[in-house]
């Protein structure tokens, strides 16, 4: 019954190495995002999809790419991982003016 | 700029004791939401309570409360009877634009529940 399901929930992985990170909602939301959490805890906004049409994407370095199969689906591919890519990613879903729902996070480490 | 700011890094409160954690936003669109999350040490964020910029009343949600004063720009979250479970970081965000949508966070309040 998970509303927003992210994978993997860790990933640990080399300086250079390429990675993707899936998220599925099956709330029938028609937007869906992608947020990061440093470690400070400081939570900000990537990118943002509706009905697999991006429509916000803030400033994030071109190696990071979310596509959109369809709108149950957001996932974020990162190319040549860095060390300041290490972080908390959150994807969440809403419907236009409500509330977001997150999912539980995705704890990328990289070495 | 749109901007969330929470003063109080972190809070230390007595159980069964009221607490309230202070939000101010800054926008100069009229139309905007504000939110509050919790993220326990799991890491999850669990949405607690909305407050739209036109509505009229504070909104309440069981055992929390949002204190909405358009005019100072706050929005506090009070929580009445405070248990040990409440422990956790505390966001205030605010929704901003009519069409693409997206929260601005605060820095986030470390909640401590003592016994």
């Amino acid at each position: 019954d998970t509303a927003v399901s992210q994978t993997p929930k860790y990933l640990v992985t080399q300086m250079g190495n390429d990675k993707s990170i899936k998220c599925e909602q099956n709330l029938g939301h028609d937007t869906m995002y992608w947020y990061k959490q440093d470690s400070k805890k400081f939570l900000k906004i990537m990118f943002s999809y509706n009905n697999k049409e991006l429509i916000i994407n803030e400033t994030v370095p071109n190696r990071f790419s979310p596509k959109s199969p369809d709108k149950a689906h957001l996932n974020l591919h990162i190319n040549s991982l860095e060390l300041g890519d290490s972080a908390v990613y959150f994807c969440a879903s809403s419907e236009v003016y409500n509330e977001q729902f997150f999912g539980p996070g995705t704890r990328l480490t990289v070495l | 700029a749109q901007k969330i700011t929470q003063t109080q890094p972190g809070m230390f409160v007595q159980e069964k004791e009221a607490v309230t954690l202070d939000c101010t936003y800054d926008t100069s669109d009229p139309s905007y939401g504000l939110f509050w999350y919790k993220q326990p040490s799991s890491g999850e964020m669990i949405f607690l309570i909305y407050q739209g910029s036109y509505d009229q009343q504070n909104a309440t949600e069981g055992r929390y409360s949002l204190n909405f004063q358009k005019a100072r720009k706050s929005a506090n979250l009070v929580i009445s009877a405070s248990q040990l479970g409440d422990s956790a970081m505390y966001f205030c965000a605010m929704r901003v634009g009519e069409g693409a949508q997206k929260l601005v966070f605060g820095q986030g309040t470390r909640l401590t529940i003592n016994p």
